[in-house]
């Protein structure tokens, strides 16, 4: 079946870094995304690994381990804004055709 | 600017009857649209797989009577909600797969509120 994990909540301190894990089993990996939501809003996209190791693009950096089925998203110099859910999703193919599977998301609370 | 539109945004509605939302392509084709829902507070749920041309494919669970979904054109699909119940209210939201990209991208959702 498809599986994916996530934290529900977590909390950090303006400037600082703060990093979401997200670890997955599925079948069919075809590539891993992250996407960032605020409340009552569409997902709007922040990276995407298919290979292991690590994207970077500005302050957030995505890395993959496809033999641990693990990922992280890391956020860096965080201001207020950042507060929103930070969606992982897995495009695979289960059932021979490829779909994007999300996570059920973590909450994050930036403070001053 | 945005590349694919819903409409409409938000629709209230009496339980028992039928809501269609649009979900529109803007800058290129789309062979396959997605349609997700999504409950307070609760991550995005898969609905169904729309495909140009042919029958929509339906998660387990989502039914296909309840569901309508039409993908008649390259840059139109639409999910009809019908004999809508209050425990259908939910946010909808599209997205769109280009052939030539890997990302998805999504639509700004439609709110279904059922009374």
């Amino acid at each position: 079946g498809q599986n994916i994990d996530q934290p529900t909540e977590m909390t950090a301190t303006e400037g600082a870094i703060v990093q979401i894990n997200c670890t997955y089993q599925t079948s069919g990996f075809n590539g891993l995304f992250w996407y960032q939501q605020h409340a009552g809003e569409a997902p709007t996209f922040l990276s995407y690994n298919v290979l292991d190791g690590l994207e970077e693009k500005g302050r957030f950096s995505s890395f993959l381990s496809r033999s641990k089925g693990y990922s992280y998203l890391l956020l860096k110099e965080l201001q207020m804004k950042d507060s929103a859910s930070y969606l992982c999703a897995v495009r695979a193919s289960p059932g021979g055709y490829n779909k994007l599977i999300f996570g059920a998301g973590t909450r994050l609370a930036v403070h001053p | 600017g945005a590349v694919v539109s819903q409409h409409p945004s938000r629709v209230i509605c009496k339980s028992g009857t039928s809501v269609k939302i649009e979900c529109r392509s803007l800058d290129f084709q789309a062979t396959t649209m997605f349609w997700y829902r999504q409950f307070p507070k609760q991550s995005l749920m898969l609905m169904a797989t729309s495909n140009e041309g042919s029958k929509a494919t339906y998660e387990q669970g989502v039914e296909k009577d309840k569901f309508l979904i039409n993908h008649a054109s390259l840059t139109l699909s639409t999910l009809t909600v019908t004999s809508a119940h209050p425990e259908d209210s939910s946010f909808y939201i599209c997205s769109v797969l280009t052939d030539s990209s890997y990302e998805q991208y999504f639509g700004p959702g439609t709110r279904l509120t059922v009374t």
